[in-house]
C-alpha cells in the first residue's frame, strides 16, 4: 500500500506568516490528493481537490500543489481561524489513506 | 442543502458489535459514494471504507477486512457501518462522509455527518 506522510507534524507561527505544509506519497498518485482541515472538536472540511483546486466556499489564501508524490498545502497569510490540523489524503485507488497530519497554531 | 446525519453515541462491551447509520437527504442518494472515517481519541483521521451507492461496492481497509461491513438502504438513503469483535481500541468517532462530485469514483469527502462515538470499555 501507498503510505502518506506530513510533515512538519507541528508549526507555531505568526498571524499573516506565510505557511507551507508538505505531504509526499510512496508512490506516484498524480493529482488525486485532497487536504481537509479539521479544527479542535470538529468535523474536518475538504479544503482542496485534485491537489490544487480549491473547494468552495474556502478562502482564497490557501493554495495546493504538487503532483506525483510530492504535494504542498500553503497558506499564504495566516489568520487566528487557520488553528487546525491539516491532513491530506489519497484517492487514486483504494485504500484512500491519510496522512498523519500537521498541527497549525499561533506563536 | 445536503445532510448527512448519524445515529447516537453507543457504549459496547469487547466481543460485541455495533452498527451506526447515517441518513442523508437533500441530494440523489445513489449518484454519490460514501466513505467512513474513524478518529480515536487525541489521534489522526484513518479511512475505513467506500461503498459506491449505486452497485454497493465495497473497499475497506485491509486492517478491518472480515470485521466490517457498510451498507446502504436506497429507501430511506441511509447508509450504514458494522464492525464486529469490538475490541478497546476501536474506541473512536465515526464519520460518514459524502464524495463531492456527481458518480465520480474517486472519494473528495465534501460533506461529513456529525460523528457517533462508539466507546468499546468492559
Amino acid at each position: 500500500d501507498i503510505e502518506m506522510t506530513q510533515s512538519p507534524s507541528s508549526l507555531s507561527a505568526s498571524v499573516g506568516d506565510r505557511v507551507t505544509i508538505s505531504c509526499r506519497a510512496s508512490q506516484g498518485i498524480s493529482n488525486f490528493l485532497a487536504w481537509y482541515q479539521q479544527k479542535p472538536g470538529k468535523v474536518p472540511k475538504l479544503l482542496m481537490y485534485a491537489a490544487s483546486t480549491l473547494q468552495s466556499g474556502v478562502p482564497s489564501r490557501f493554495s495546493g500543489s504538487g503532483s506525483g508524490t510530492d504535494f504542498t498545502l500553503t497558506i499564504s497569510s495566516l489568520q487566528p481561524e487557520d488553528v487546525a490540523t491539516y491532513y491530506c489524503q489519497k484517492y487514486n485507488s483504494a485504500p484512500f489513506t491519510f496522512g498523519p497530519g500537521t498541527k497549525v497554531d499561533i506563536k | 442543502q445536503v445532510q448527512l446525519v448519524q445515529s447516537g453515541a453507543e457504549v459496547k462491551t469487547p466481543g460485541a458489535s455495533v452498527k451506526v447509520s447515517c441518513k442523508t437527504s437533500g441530494y440523489i442518494f445513489t449518484s454519490y459514494g460514501i466513505s467512513w472515517v474513524r478518529q480515536a481519541p487525541g489521534q489522526g483521521l484513518e479511512w475505513m471504507g467506500w461503498i459506491s451507492v449505486d452497485n454497493g461496492k465495497t473497499n475497506y481497509a485491509q486492517k478491518l477486512q472480515g470485521r466490517v461491513t457498510m451498507t446502504t438502504d436506497t429507501s430511506t438513503s441511509t447508509a450504514y457501518l458494522e464492525l464486529r469483535t469490538l475490541r478497546s481500541d476501536d474506541t473512536a468517532v465515526y464519520y460518514c462522509a459524502r464524495d463531492l462530485r456527481y458518480n465520480w469514483k474517486f472519494p473528495e469527502l465534501a460533506y461529513w455527518g456529525q460523528g457517533t462515538l462508539v466507546t468499546v470499555s468492559s
